[in-house]
């Protein structure tokens, strides 16, 4: 249980089109979702929290209009790079807590296996 | 800011037991500590979840203080599949989560 799906686990994509990014929560149900970003060799950076049938919340920082998140059911959150650049390309993580396995805390969350995005 | 500081590398021999050590100086009573290993391209996949003392699981060890201001994740006999980076966190639960540095922790031969 507690596994959260994350869909494409790549893309690539031309500047200036917009891309979705699918995160799932398989047998549970997620109020909460965050999506990071990574750049390679660095750690993960929190971009927003995604709540379910509300706005998202996103850090100081993060362009909203640019990394649009919709959280409309309690399994499925999407972040959509919007007129997508060269600069934007890097691995996109979202993460949901989720309980009820031995792969996952008690406490805590479980993240997604990641998307690689390649605007170019 | 991240709430834990950690050793950004270590280096290991195979079979040798790693020792990886996590400082969370601002910790909160009702917050867990969680370490998680990241190999490229993935995302973090859970290792193992403590409060305090001493947890094992079938592949570490968490070692916690009672003060809880340090935790220590205890890697078995490494090889080396567990090269990867290795990340502590402090977390309540429902709340976001700050990543450190994490530990790149290199599996020698």
């Amino acid at each position: 249980g507690a596994v959260v799906s994350q869909h494409p686990s790549w893309v690539i994509c031309k500047s200036g089109t917009s891309v979705k990014i699918e995160c799932r929560s398989l047998d549970f149900q997620a109020t909460t979702m965050f999506w990071y970003r990574q750049f390679p060799k660095q750690s993960l950076m929190l971009m927003a929290t995604s709540n379910e049938g509300s706005k998202a919340t996103y850090e100081q920082g993060v362009e909203k209009d640019k990394f649009l998140i919709n959280h409309a059911s309690l399994t499925l959150s999407t972040l959509t790079v919007t007129s997508a650049h060269p600069e934007d390309s890097s691995f996109y993580i979202c993460s949901a807590e989720g309980t009820g396995s031995r792969s996952t805390p008690s406490y805590g969350y479980t993240f997604g296996s990641g998307t690689r995005l390649t605007v170019v | 800011l991240a709430k834990t500081t950690q050793p950004i590398s270590m280096d290991s021999y195979e079979g040798q037991e790693v020792n990886i050590t996590c400082s969370h100086n601002n910790i909160a009573t009702n917050d867990y500590i969680t370490w998680y290993q990241q190999f490229p391209s993935q995302g973090p996949r859970f290792i193992i979840q403590g409060y305090k003392t001493k947890v094992t699981n079938e592949v570490a060890s968490l070692f916690i203080p009672a003060d809880r201001k340090s935790s220590t994740l205890s890697l078995p006999r490494v090889s080396l599949s567990d090269t990867a980076v290795y990340y502590c966190l402090d977390s309540g639960g429902y709340q976001k989560v700050t990543f450190g540095t994490g530990t790149k922790l290199q599996v020698i031969p």
